[in-house]
């Protein structure tokens, strides 16, 4: 099992770049979610996914928008990149009941994508 | 507003002694806590957990607390070894999507 997969590990991009950042899980997970970390603020959810077919927002949503292709990959996207987006994203799946409480205690981050803005 | 946090950014401790990382939360909603270990250029990952029914959970050198009436939360580590420095994030979770609310963030360096 590869677990959770992102691409790419790194990229610098121009402000007003596009760009899409990739994640993949083979963990048959049902939820999917898209974090990105800055200095002093931890990690914050941008958008998350509960199940396939479904997107939702999370804290800080402005400026990306995401596609849960299947119930493998969630995309995050950025149209038009600016400075203040220069983070490192991670991308995580999760086994949760919807009926409510987790199954397992287990979520899984992948290894992250250090983005730079210019 | 911060719904979570850790209010020490960092923590020094020996090797072989008590590391204690501590956590805040305001919502009495939350139902269930998790701690994530980070290591740099490395996504987080799970270390320990515990639901809003208990009050302690242990798991090897690993013991988390969870005082409900104070809102508090804190991770004992004993003893301490040089391969747990890294950043150590709380996490409580919110609602029924599993989405998780994290605070800033300890770094601990653990000195031989």
């Amino acid at each position: 099992n590869a677990g959770v997969t992102q691409t790419p590990k790194f990229q610098v991009l121009k402000t007003g770049q596009s760009m899409t950042l990739q994640c993949a899980q083979d963990m048959n997970h049902n939820s999917m979610y898209w974090y990105r970390q800055d200095p002093g603020m931890g990690l914050r959810l941008i958008y998350y996914s509960a199940s396939e077919g479904t997107t939702d927002k999370g804290e800080v949503p402005n400026g990306y928008n995401v596609s849960r292709l299947n119930k493998r990959e969630f995309s995050l996207r950025l149209e038009s990149a600016a400075p203040s987006q220069t983070s490192v994203y991670f991308c995580a799946s999760y086994y949760w009941r919807l009926a409510g409480g987790p199954e397992m205690d287990t979520q899984y981050f992948g290894p992250g994508t250090r983005l730079t803005v210019l | 507003d911060q719904q979570v946090k850790q209010n020490s950014p960092s923590l020094s401790v020996q090797e072989g002694r008590i590391s204690i990382l501590n956590c805040d939360y305001t919502n009495s909603m939350f139902d269930y806590f998790l701690w994530y270990k980070k290591y740099p250029a490395e996504g987080p990952t799970f270390l320990i957990s515990i639901s809003s029914i208990k009050d302690k959970n242990e798991d090897g050198r690993f013991t988390v607390f969870l005082n409900k009436s104070a809102k508090h939360l804190s991770l004992h580590i004993v003893p301490s070894q040089p391969g747990d420095s890294a950043v150590y994030f709380c996490a409580s979770h919110s609602g029924n999507t599993g989405k998780l609310i994290f605070g800033q963030g300890t770094t601990l360096q653990v000195k031989p």
